[in-house]
Formats: C-alpha cells, sequence, structure tokens
C-alpha cells in the first residue's frame, strides 16, 4: 500500500523567511496530494492541493511543487507570520477512488517574531 | 448549519469498556471517515464509508467498527477499549461527484483508555 514520508518533523524560521516541507510517497498510483493545517488543539484544515497532471499550484503565499518520477512534493512558504505556526500534513490518495488519504508524520512549523 | 459534530469532545474510559464515538455531517456528503491521530505517526485512517450502507477498512482497523445506516450519521465503536487506543480521534467527510478531493474534519475527540 501507499507511504508518505514527511520531512522535516520539526522546522523553526524567522518571521518573513521561507520554508520547506517534503514529502516522499511510495505509490505511483497516487494522484491527489493536499496539504492540511493543524493549530494546536484545532482540527485539520485543507489548505493547498494538487493533481498529477499539474506540477506546480500556488495560491498567495503558499505553493505546492509535484515531481511525479522522483514521487515527491513540496509545500512552500513565503514571508512566512507567526499565524503560520502550526503542524502540517501532506499526504497522498488516488482521486476518485474512495478519497482515502495516507498522511505523512507531520511537520511542526515555529515562525519566530 | 453546523458542518461536521463529534461527540463526546474527551472521554476516559476503562480498559474492557466498550464506546461509541458519534460523528454527524449535515452536508449531505456521501463519504465519510475515521481517523485516529498519534504524536509522531500523523492521522491514520482507521475505517471509512463511501456511502450509506457500505463501509470499508483502512490502515488500522483492528478493534474497531463502524456502520453507516443513514447519510449523515458514521459511528465508531470500540468492543472492547485497550489502552493503545488511547488517541485523538477525527471524523471527516467528503462530497462525491464533482472535482473536490477535500476532506472536512470534525472537532475531534480526546480517547484516555486506562
Amino acid at each position: 500500500g501507499e507511504n508518505v514520508e514527511q520531512h522535516p518533523s520539526t522546522l523553526s524560521v524567522q518571521e518573513g523567511d521561507s520554508a520547506v516541507i517534503k514529502c516522499t510517497y511510495s505509490d505511483s498510483a497516487s494522484n491527489y496530494f493536499p496539504w492540511y493545517k493543524q493549530e494546536l488543539g484545532k482540527r485539520p484544515q485543507l489548505i493547498i492541493d494538487i493533481r498529477s497532471n499539474v506540477g506546480e499550484k500556488k495560491d498567495q503565499r503558499i505553493a505546492v511543487t509535484l515531481n511525479k518520477t522522483a514521487k515527491h512534493f513540496s509545500l512552500h512558504i513565503t514571508e512566512t507570520q507567526p499565524e503560520d505556526s502550526a503542524v502540517y500534513f501532506c499526504a497522498a490518495s488516488k482521486y476518485n477512488q474512495g478519497g482515502k488519504l495516507i498522511f505523512g508524520q507531520g511537520t511542526e512549523l515555529s515562525v519566530k517574531p | 448549519i453546523a458542518g461536521i459534530t463529534q461527540a463526546p469532545t474527551s472521554q476516559i474510559l476503562a480498559a474492557g469498556r466498550r464506546m461509541t464515538l458519534r460523528c454527524t455531517q449535515d452536508m449531505r456528503h456521501n463519504a465519510m471517515y475515521w481517523y485516529r491521530q498519534d504524536l509522531g505517526l500523523g492521522l491514520r485512517l482507521i475505517h471509512y464509508s463511501n456511502t450509506a450502507g457500505t463501509t470499508g477498512k483502512g490502515e488500522v482497523p483492528d478493534g474497531y467498527s463502524v456502520s453507516r445506516a443513514n447519510t449523515d450519521d458514521f459511528p465508531l465503536t470500540l468492543a472492547s477499549a485497550v489502552p493503545s487506543q488511547t488517541s485523538v480521534y477525527f471524523c471527516a467527510s467528503r462530497p462525491t461527484g464533482g472535482s473536490s478531493e477535500t476532506q472536512y474534519f470534525g472537532p475531534g475527540t480526546r480517547l484516555l483508555v486506562l
């Protein structure tokens, strides 16, 4: 079955710097890759997603890139702000096949003012 | 509109006891999911249901059962709780049809099994 590895487990940046979180997946049939943000004590919430027919997607300060050949995808946050501090999870699934998400282990991002 | 709700918010349970975690959504989403979240392990899928009347096993189904009698409700039952089932449990739902794959999560249930 699918396996998703996420790195790093913790990341500390200064406010205004960029942050990059990387994930690799094992099943080449996976074709949907969402990123969720979870603030302390809250539920996970989708921040951006990408499908395998697209190499990059951007939404304001957040972007996701996908390399299907290498089976890895990354989350890029530019101009980080203290409110970006949270745990970020990547996931993979096969679109239109039940939506069963396999999550990475999470990255705790800390943005220091 | 409440979205997706879970009950109870938290629970302390003696080992060996039976427990049902409730999940209800009012968005008429066909697909629903149960995940457990443990530190360092991310979220792991326990069971899922693509539509009322059907269920399937996820990554870690042992010790858990689900039912899907209608579109709105997706309860998760621990038949005989064990300490390793101490976790935070999240229910999620997803619309089917169209192009959306977004899963919407409930607020979670914190369960401590002693």
